[in-house]
């Protein structure tokens, strides 16, 4: 079985200050992590992906996340939040063999003040 | 190349009717995923199917069902519609079975509401 906790319903940033959304996983088989964001009326776009290369996986729009195995965590970051960064953000899970579908975390919403 | 394409975009139903979502996957891609997107569960897969065939399920009642034709169209029925499947249904595409270890490229999504 396979799960994702996002521990932040709601995150708020000034414009031009570091983002941190936070996830943890647990999975049976060894994962493929994502992180995809969805913005207002739009469907889900791919940020990034792990699937079991280099545990610091760089993103689209200067997002990057790290696969901490020890943790079970894999963090989304950004140096410098915009404005157009405001979004609803998913963690997802997938079993690298098996049935593969993918188990999404509940979203962390964020907002960028200006 | 264009993207996923979901048809329509919007849709209302009474309760007891049944309706059937539309989902036309990138060229070339023939694995097609649906989710179901609601305030209260989130995002939660509904089946796959690649190559016609349904490769994949998750928890959903029987009332909830899907095909794909040969060139990788799918549906998706949902009968004897309840006001709990007002929802966001979202297609992904993907070139492989299975979205493990490979993109999935999702549409803007179906928004269905049941009155």
């Amino acid at each position: 079985a396979q799960s994702v906790t996002q521990l932040d319903s709601h995150v708020s940033v000034s414009e031009g200050t570091p983002v941190l959304l936070r996830c943890n996983y647990s999975s049976s088989y060894s994962p493929s992590l994502f992180w995809y964001v969805q913005h207002p009326n739009k469907g889900l776009q791919l940020l990034l992906k792990y699937t079991s290369a280099a545990t610091l996986v760089k993103g689209i729009n200067g997002f990057e996340a790290e696969f901490k195995k020890s943790e079970t965590s894999f963090h989304l970051t950004k140096p410098s939040a915009h404005m157009s960064d405001a979004a609803e953000y998913f963690c997802v899970v997938s079993e690298r063999t098996g049935r593969r579908a993918l188990t999404f975390g509940s979203g962390t919403r964020l907002q960028v003040q200006p | 190349k264009a993207g996923v394409t979901q048809t329509p975009r919007y849709l209302i139903k009474t309760r007891g009717q049944q309706v059937t979502l539309s989902c036309s996957p990138i060229s070339g891609h023939r694995s097609v995923s649906w989710y179901q997107q609601t305030p209260g569960q989130g995002l939660q897969f509904l089946f796959e199917y690649f190559s016609e065939t349904q490769r994949n399920k998750g928890n959903f009642p029987g009332r909830f069902s899907g095909r794909q034709f040969s060139n990788s169209r799918s549906e998706m029925n949902v009968s004897t519609l309840e006001l709990g499947d007002s929802a966001l249904y979202l297609c992904a595409s993907s070139s492989r079975q299975g979205m493990g270890n490979t993109e999935a490229f999702f549409g803007q999504g179906t928004r269905l509401t049941v009155v």
